[in-house]
């Protein structure tokens, strides 16, 4: 079974410009999370979905971010425009349903502003 | 709000031998689960382990066991007979009724030979 996919890898990008990130989740996972991972820190979420419904973006900076999940399947995550602040890895994650069941890691895209 | 804090930046075993990575969280609520996950150099995040608060009897898989101190809010993971495989970043975790993950700062764990 295919594991959480996610691309670009990485990704270098100048301040200002936009960036978007793309995610598919293991096929039946309800659930998918959008974390940001700073140097020396674990992941922080940004979003999490239910199907094809936000239903935790708290921490998800409106003004320059935004992601959708459209069908309930693949997800993106988009960044406009860019700040140096911004540079992380962006981490998509996926599981069953919410709650206590295993989240799956993707790799992750590793994300420089310059 | 939840926390985890993870106070070992880095720990250091020798190949075969034991180590405990430490961990405590801070939490109001009772019904909650503890996850130890493991981010190798190459970053895919891995699960090692899950407790459910509501268990007494402290989770094991293979290596790796947990000592789950709930009144302590303690959680910490334990392995024994490191492999050179076993050298990450450790992260503690935590999700209780709002089912999110908060994550710890992490411990990178070296294992010598």
């Amino acid at each position: 079974e295919a594991g959480v996919v996610q691309s670009p890898r990485y990704k270098i990008i100048e301040k200002k410009q936009p960036v978007a990130f793309w995610c598919n989740p293991i096929s039946g996972h309800n659930t998918l999370y959008w974390y940001r991972q700073n140097l020396g820190q674990g992941p922080e979420l940004l979003i999490r979905y239910e199907n094809e419904e936000a239903v935790d973006d708290s921490q998800l900076p409106k003004d320059r971010f935004s992601a959708e999940r459209l069908k309930g399947v693949d997800s993106t995550l988009k960044i406009q425009p860019a700040e140096l602040g911004d540079s992380a890895v962006y981490l998509c994650a996926s599981s069953l349903m919410g709650g206590q069941y295993e989240q799956y890691f993707g790799p992750g895209t590793r994300l420089t502003v310059t | 709000a939840q926390t985890v804090t993870q106070s070992q930046p880095e720990m250091s075993v020798q190949e075969a031998e034991t180590v405990t990575l430490s961990c405590t969280y801070d939490t109001s609520e009772s019904d909650y689960y503890l996850f130890w996950y493991k981010q190798p150099p190459s970053r895919q995040m891995i699960l090692v382990i899950r407790q459910e608060a509501y268990k007494q009897q402290n989770a094991t898989e293979n290596r790796f066991s947990v000592n789950f101190q709930k009144a302590a809010k303690s959680f910490s993971l334990k392995i024994s007979d490191s492999q050179l495989g076993d050298a990450a970043m450790y992260f503690c975790a935590y999700t209780g009724t709002a089912s999110k993950l908060t994550f710890g700062t992490g411990t990178r764990l070296q294992v010598t030979l």
